[in-house]
């Protein structure tokens, strides 16, 4: 069975820092993987995802994920992060089987001026 | 477009008591979705319907039911709340279904919530 580990359930950086949001996989087969953010009492909305192709993907406010098969890893990292950013990021995985998504725990990002 | 909408936004209940969490779609999507969302848990599928008509168990379906009610709406019930129900339920959809060549790399869209509280 498809599971995801997120080791770092907090995150706390301060503004303009860089970062990185660990994500492991674990699948006996070929994996989509997604990232979605959760800003304070709203619901997920997606942030990148990779299905196949180039194995670096990005998002349109800076964020990017590095497809990494041979560590089953989807990291997600900004260079430089902004107080926007405090949210809590949840990794994911579905495979061709099902559209059915298996999700991390979650790290809460949290950003300090 | 209001995407997906989940009514109510919040919700008290005593032991034993029942209700029913709406959730309505307007992107003509064909799979829906229940999930319930703990602390330091993430995100736990309760129900999913693939196409109108449909319904299948998740990972944490018990003292739940569901019904797709047609392509639009979604909805799950608690027969009898218990505290261990209460959680933060999503409800979301996504334009797979049944037939269709590429599963699994759908994005799917979500509702606000609704925070639950069983006393």
């Amino acid at each position: 069975a498809q599971s995801v580990t997120q080791l770092d359930s907090q995150v706390p950086v301060f503004e303009e820092a860089p970062v990185e949001l660990r994500c492991n996989y674990s699948s006996s087969v070929s994996v989509y993987l997604f990232w979605y953010v959760q800003y304070p009492n709203q619901g997920l909305q997606l942030l990148l995802k990779y299905l196949s192709g180039s194995t670096l993907v990005e998002s349109i406010n800076g964020f990017e994920a590095e497809f990494n098969k041979s560590q089953t890893s989807f990291h997600l990292r900004k260079p430089s992060v902004h107080i926007s950013d405090t949210a809590e990021y949840f990794c994911a995985v579905s495979d061709r089987n099902t559209d059915k998504l298996i999700f991390g725990t979650g790290t809460r990002l949290q950003v300090f001026p | 477009n209001a995407g997906v909408t989940q009514t109510p936004k919040f919700q008290v209940l005593k032991t034993g008591q029942s209700m029913t969490l709406q959730c309505a779609q307007d992107m003509n999507h064909n799979s829906m979705y229940w999930y319930r969302q703990d602390p330091g848990m993430g995100l736990r599928l309760i129900y999913y319907s693939a196409s109108e008509g449909t319904t299948d168990k998740g990972e944490v379906p018990n003292g739940y039911n569901v019904s797709r009610l047609n392509k639009r709406e979604f909805s799950l019930r608690l027969e009898s709340a218990a505290p261990s129900q209460t959680s933060v339920y999503f409800c979301a959809s996504s334009e797979a279904g049944t037939g269709k060549s590429f599963r699994g790399t759908d994005t799917q869209y979500f509702g606000p919530g609704t925070r639950l509280t069983v006393l």
